[in-house]
Formats: structure tokens, C-alpha cells, sequence
């Protein structure tokens, strides 16, 4: 079964400082991986996704992400933090369940702090 | 324009009672989710239609019930409320079945 790792439960940025968010992910065939974000009290937002192609995705508000086949990994990074950042990050591994159709198996979750 | 939206917002009610949850979203997708969000967080996925067709039912309870009465609607209905079903309900949508695209702001329900 499929499942997905971060590491990294907390992480404290200051603001204007790089960011990068760890996702491990177990599926035995090629994933399609996504990163979602969540502000307190609200839903989940897409920031980006891989499904295939160029190993390195660009999302929404500046972020990006590298699909690396060899280490299981699907890290997000962003040069340059902003306050508004402060959120918690969920990593999701796309699995195949049955026919074409497709079922997300989200991380646990990491949660961004910035400082100013 | 709201893309994916839930209602209500909040739900609290007692335990043994029925409640259901509505979603729409009006992005002309073909493929809708329920997603529960527990107190730490953890996201799982419930439900997913197809074109109005179940193509997911994971481990859920059966007083759970799903239903689409068409591509854009996508309705919960919860049997018997139990305070385990005390959580964050979250509907979303998708063009193709490929797991979950868009998300609605979630229904915090509370069982006293």
C-alpha cells in the first residue's frame, strides 16, 4: 500500500529565508504527488502537482517542487518566505484503486512558522 | 464565485442523531470526493463519484451514505452520530478521477 512521509512535523522560518519542506512517498508505480496547504480554519489549497514530465514542477505563490524517482522524494522549496506563508503543508501520493480511478494518501502534515 | 462549496459551515449535534452535509461545486468537474479530517490532522479519503457512479467506498462505517444526484452535487448523510464522527468533512472535486484537485472549506462537525 501506498503511503507518504514528512518528516518534519514543525518548522520555524524567518521571513526572506528559503524554504524547503520534505515528502517521502512509498507507491510501487509512477505517483502522481501533490502538495497541498492549509491556512487555520480553512480547506485545502492545490499549490502543485506531478503526474509526469519535467521533474521539476512550478505552483502557485512562488513555490516548486522536485520529483526525484531515486530518493522516493518530492520536496518542496521556495527562495524566499513570507509571512503569509505560515500554514501547514500536506504532501498526497496519487494511487491507482481499481481502473483508472485514483485515490490521494496524504502525509501527516508539516507546519510552517514564520518569524519576523 | 466560490468553486467548491459545503454547507453548513459548522454542524454540533448529539450523539445518535442524523445529519447530512451538501456540496456543490461548479467547475464542470466529473469526479467529486469526501475527505475526514481528524482532530490531528490526518486526512483520509471516504468517498469518490465518477459521473454520479461510486468508484471509491473505503473502510467507512455504513451509517455513512453518500450520494450524487448529479455531477455537481455531492451530499453526506450520517446515520446514528457516534462522538468519533467528531471531525473536519471535506468535499472536493476533479476533472478525471486522479485523486482530488479542488477542495471546499470543510464542515467542522461536532457530536456531543
Amino acid at each position: 500500500a501506498q503511503s507518504v512521509t514528512q518528516p518534519d512535523i514543525h518548522i520555524t522560518v524567518s521571513e526572506g529565508a528559503s524554504l524547503e519542506l520534505r515528502c517521502n512517498y512509498s507507491y510501487g508505480a509512477t505517483p502522481y504527488l501533490f502538495w497541498y496547504v492549509q491556512s487555520p480554519g480553512q480547506g485545502l489549497q492545490l499549490l502543485l502537482k506531478y503526474f509526469s514530465g519535467d521533474t521539476l514542477v512550478q505552483g502557485i505563490k512562488g513555490f516548486e517542487a522536485e520529483f526525484k524517482r531515486s530518493q522516493s522524494s518530492f520536496n518542496l522549496r521556495k527562495p524566499s518566505v513570507h509571512w503569509s506563508d505560515a500554514a501547514e503543508y500536506f504532501c498526497a501520493v496519487g494511487a491507482r484503486s481499481g481502473g483508472s480511478n485514483y485515490k490521494l494518501t496524504f502525509g501527516k502534515g508539516t507546519l510552517l512558522t514564520v518569524n519576523p | 464565485d466560490t468553486a467548491v462549496s459545503q454547507t453548513p459551515k459548522y454542524l454540533v449535534t448529539q450523539m445518535g442523531n442524523d445529519k447530512s452535509i451538501k456540496c456543490e461545486q461548479n467547475l464542470g468537474h466529473d469526479t467529486m470526493y469526501w475527505y475526514k479530517q481528524d482532530s490531528k490532522k490526518f486526512l483520509k479519503i471516504m468517498f469518490s463519484y465518477n459521473n454520479k457512479e461510486l468508484i471509491i467506498n473505503e473502510t467507512v462505517p455504513n451509517r455513512f451514505s453518500p450520494k450524487s444526484p448529479d455531477k455537481a452535487h455531492l451530499n453526506l448523510h450520517i446515520n446514528s452520530l457516534e462522538l468519533g464522527d467528531s471531525a473536519v468533512y471535506f468535499c472536493a472535486s476533479s476533472q478525471g478521477s486522479f485523486g482530488a484537485g479542488y477542495f471546499g472549506p470543510g464542515t467542522r462537525l461536532t457530536v456531543t
